[in-house]
């Protein structure tokens, strides 16, 4: 049974895009919600997190849409570039314990 | 910001041997570390839960006899293989909790190649 869902499992996006991965969720335990970058052979790295209390989030580029009725949240990428590509998983956490998402490859053209 | 150090990066080895990965928080205290397998294209799946002093958490279906984890003190958690067959190639990664709040901060991995 997989707890987090994400999609696309993966993105094509020109230069100066926005690139948007969705994912959702099951258990209303989850109470922290982070997304992740990942590039070959490193382990993920935090990009921004967000707890149920708040709606959204801006760090920078990156923007962290959060819908706890729908037990949806979303990755907004906004002007991507060829250095954002990448995979991101989509993460939410209960009792200590982090469930990923599927992951989504984004490939980011010049 | 908080640093977790894995150690080796990749490692290779002779099906049957075992294998040791050390898993270091540099600038702060981790009671609880976590240990995750990694396969290509996929996501990453947890595999155990490490707490300093104590015994390691498994998840189901990860078998604790083979993967022998140890949380000596609050800055080392190590994993070892046992006994390791070419199935048990993957991406190992650790994580630990600290540094910003509520943040999981993980090592670069090491990537395991049985042979």
């Amino acid at each position: 049974q997989q707890q987090v869902k994400q999609s696309p499992q993966s993105l094509i996006v020109q230069k100066g895009g926005i690139s948007i991965i969705n994912c959702a969720y099951e258990n209303t335990a989850f109470d922290y919600f982070p997304w992740y970058q990942q590039f070959p052979g490193k382990g993920p790295a935090l990009l921004i997190a967000i707890r149920p209390d708040v709606s959204e989030k801006k760090e920078g580029r990156f923007t962290i849409s959060f819908n706890k009725s729908a037990k949806q949240f979303s990755l907004h990428i906004m002007d991507s570039q060829p250095g954002d590509s990448a995979t991101y998983f989509c993460a939410a956490a209960k009792g200590g314990k982090l469930i990923f998402g599927q992951g989504t490859e984004l490939s980011v053209k010049p | 910001g908080a640093v977790v150090s894995q150690h080796p990066s990749r490692v290779i080895c002779k099906s049957g041997t075992s294998v040791k990965i050390e898993c270091r928080s540099l600038d702060f205290q981790a009671t609880t570390m976590f240990w995750y397998r990694q396969f290509p294209k996929q996501s990453l799946m947890l595999m155990a839960t490490s707490n300093e002093g104590s015994k390691a958490t498994y998840e189901q279906g990860v078998e604790k006899d083979k993967f022998l984890i140890n949380h000596a003190s609050l800055t080392l958690s190590t994993l070892t293989v046992t006994s390791a067959h070419p199935e048990d190639s993957s991406f190992y990664i650790c994580s630990a909790r600290g540094g910003a709040s509520y943040g999981y901060t993980f090592g670069s991995g090491t990537r395991l190649t049985v042979v």
